[in-house]
């Protein structure tokens, strides 16, 4: 069974569009995270959600905006992507109190 | 500053030697965890070994292995008897704190990679 899941895993789409990565847990975790990963591997956080609650949001564009349906669920939607929005974007969960944050396989996001 | 300053882009070992990775850290909160993540090629995240600013003894998992200094900020990885399948990038991570439910914010660093020669 897998963990934490993400889709899809590849993504390739034109400058102006608005996409959407999901993003699944069945650990029954209670927060959930969104990372950025650029071409130098660096790892940034950019969101948490704890509860079906955002609190954390980091300085990133408005175009990025993190959706939770349920605590199982944490989707990424992004409009009028950019070239600069090209990276890796990592899901990760965690439980609170738990020191391990368990990561999906990312999404390769492309924007031509 | 960094908070997370990882100073070796990249290492190389020989396979069944041990191999250190350094990581400092900066920090004036009390209470702060340090963590270690590896990813291979294939891209995925895997935690590895964790430290508790108060724990008083080293972290150990395995043939992992976390040597903490806590005067010196720093929570350098040990990897024993290398092996090939070690060959990745190794991430050093702090979190300052808890926040309201118990979550945390992690901060990583530029990342480490290790080649081991057969």
């Amino acid at each position: 069974d897998t963990a934490v899941s993400q889709t899809p895993k590849y993504l390739v789409t034109q400058m102006g569009n608005d996409k959407s990565i999901k993003c699944e847990q069945n650990l029954g975790h209670d927060t959930m995270y969104w990372y950025k990963q650029d071409s130098k591997k660096f790892l940034k956080i950019m969101f948490s959600y704890n509860n079906k609650e955002l609190i954390i949001n980091e300085t990133v564009p408005n175009r990025f905006s993190p959706k939770s349906p349920d605590k199982a669920h944490l989707n990424l939607h992004i409009n009028s992507l950019e070239l600069g929005d090209s990276a890796v974007y990592f899901c990760a969960s965690s439980q609170a109190g738990d020191n391990e944050q368990f990561f999906g396989p990312g999404t390769r996001l492309t924007v031509l | 500053a960094q908070k997370i300053t990882q100073t070796q882009p990249g290492m190389f070992v020989q396979e069944k030697e041990a191999v250190t990775l350094d990581c400092t850290y900066d920090t004036s909160d009390p209470s702060y965890g340090l963590f270690w993540y590896k990813q291979p090629s294939s891209g995925e995240m895997i935690f590895l070994i964790y430290q508790g600013s108060y724990d008083q003894q080293n972290a150990t998992e395995g043939r992992y292995s976390l040597n903490f200094q806590k005067a010196r900020k720093s929570a350098n990885l040990v990897i024993s008897a290398s092996q090939l399948g070690d060959s990745a990038m190794y991430f050093c991570a702090m979190r300052e704190g808890l926040l309201g439910g118990g979550s945390y914010i992690p901060t990583f660093g530029r990342g480490t990679s290790l080649i081991v020669h057969p």
